[in-house]
């Protein structure tokens, strides 16, 4: 399985500490997403970003921040301002914003 | 609004049964829908995309733009089927970002 890496696998935080999520791509994939999978929610977008250097809040952007410094790499901030922020959390890229989206394995981030 | 609303949080029916996991979305233009699949301990991925008309794995749905539906069907199920199984509209007003239903967890009992 190669593409698209996450990590860590699972992560563990304390209440008012910030944490970065990886997301790494060696699919030359223009866009990536973040998603957020919660049970009996689906997935729902935090950010994407259809190029380098610029990103867009999806539509649960509030308590998280990102960067799109390199092409390949996608990391999300979970801030202390999210106040839930206990999900897995999901990224995908695609060639370009509308084409086929691949996903990678996820990250299960726990607040303590 | 843009929305995928899959009705079912389970579905459980035994080997060789037929199989419809349902999906309905609203969307104002002319809608582009997937079903992604997520098997224990696998990441998310692609099953089928209506545009394509293809059958993957026995699986096949249908656009039917009357009933704004895009069930997922398969004649007889078999136990490697058991998984989540996500309805998705692609949005082109947002990067063309996926909009999800809530997953349909198919169990297929022996």
């Amino acid at each position: 399985d190669g593409g698209i890496t996450q990590s860590p696998k699972y992560l563990f935080r304390k209440e008012g500490q910030n944490v970065t999520l990886s997301c790494e791509q060696n699919l030359n994939h223009d866009a990536m997403y973040w998603y957020r999978q919660d049970p009996g929610q689906g997935l729902r977008l935090i950010y994407y970003s259809q190029i380098v250097n610029d990103f867009q809040k999806g539509d649960i952007a509030e308590g998280y921040s990102v960067s799109r410094e390199k092409k390949e790499s996608f990391p999300l901030t979970v801030t202390s301002a999210q106040k839930n922020p206990t999900a897995f959390y999901l990224c995908a890229s695609s060639e370009r914003g509308y084409n086929e989206q691949f996903f990678g394995p996820g990250t299960r981030l726990t607040v303590l | 609004a843009q929305r995928v609303t899959q009705p079912e949080k389970l579905l459980s029916v035994f080997k060789g049964a037929p199989v419809e996991l349902k999906c309905n979305y609203s969307y104002s233009g002319s809608p582009e829908l997937f079903w992604y699949v997520q098997y224990s301990r696998q990441r998310l991925q692609l099953l089928l995309r209506h545009i394509s008309r293809e059958s993957i794995k026995g699986f096949t749905a249908d656009l039917n733009k009357g009933e704004t539906s895009f069930h997922l069907k398969k004649p007889f199920a078999q136990e490697e089927d058991s998984a989540m199984y996500y309805c998705a509209l692609k949005n082109y007003n947002q990067g063309g970002k996926l909009i999800f239903g809530q997953g349909t967890e198919l169990s297929v009992k022996p």
